[in-house]
């Protein structure tokens, strides 16, 4: 099945810094959901993004649906240590019935 | 409180012992789907339901079965479990797939481990 190209794949900072990833498609999508799941754990929703140029804050979280509807941004600002997962995104298309996933980010934060 | 809960948390079988994972939403929502998360190769869909007795493949349906007789329900069927079954299992919900604001939400999930 179709996946997302999500990069980058992983990612260490020093607690404080900002972090950006982003998940590009071949095809058009209309939603775009940002997803951070911890090891073992189900994936829990951060941001719902439904129109192209939409940019959405959750706390230190802000993603972007891209103007093309090809791809979507995260960033964190000031990252802090509980920030540590993978984040990954999920995109949806009109006249499907099936969301295509991004590999992932796996991110650590260094105190 | 709205959630997604799929039973067992955990799972060891062994090859061949047909086994059955739940799936329960409390939240009324039409669409339900499945998925295993396999280490480099993300998450992939296995089956997904739009609906009461409406169920369709997903990318990687092959050795599972499901059904949907109650909207809350939405259990995942392994009938003669192999070891290339060995996965961590997501079931998920969503208002209405078709809608332009649906969201998806996931269970806990299930780490199943057939020897």
């Amino acid at each position: 099945g179709q996946q997302l190209n999500q990069s980058p794949q992983s990612m260490f900072i020093q607690e404080g810094e900002d972090v950006s990833m982003n998940c590009t498609s071949s095809s058009i999508f209309n939603t775009w959901l940002w997803y951070k799941q911890d090891p073992g754990e189900g994936p829990v929703l951060l941001i719902a993004l439904y129109k192209a140029g939409e940019l959405t804050s959750n706390g230190r979280l802000t993603a972007q649906f891209g103007i093309t509807r090809k791809d979507s941004f995260l960033n964190i600002s000031a990252s802090i240590p509980s920030d540590v997962g993978i984040y990954f995104c999920a995109g949806h298309g009109s006249g499907t019935y099936k969301y295509i996933f991004g590999t992932g980010t796996r991110l650590k934060v260094l105190a | 409180e709205a959630q997604v809960t799929q039973n067992p948390r955990y799972l060891i079988t062994v090859t061949g012992k047909k086994l059955t994972v739940t799936c329960s939403q409390n939240m009324n929502h039409e669409y339900m789907s499945w998925y295993r998360q396999d280490p480099g190769l993300g998450l992939r869909q296995i089956y997904y339901s739009m609906n009461v007795e409406v169920t369709d493949k997903g990318d990687v349906p092959e050795g599972y079965k499901v059904s949907r007789k109650e909207k809350r329900n939405f259990p995942l069927i392994l009938e003669s479990p192999s070891p290339n079954q060995t996965s961590l299992y997501f079931c998920a919900s969503s208002p209405d797939i078709r809608q332009h604001n649906e969201k998806l939400f996931f269970g806990s999930g299930t780490q199943l481990s057939v020897l």
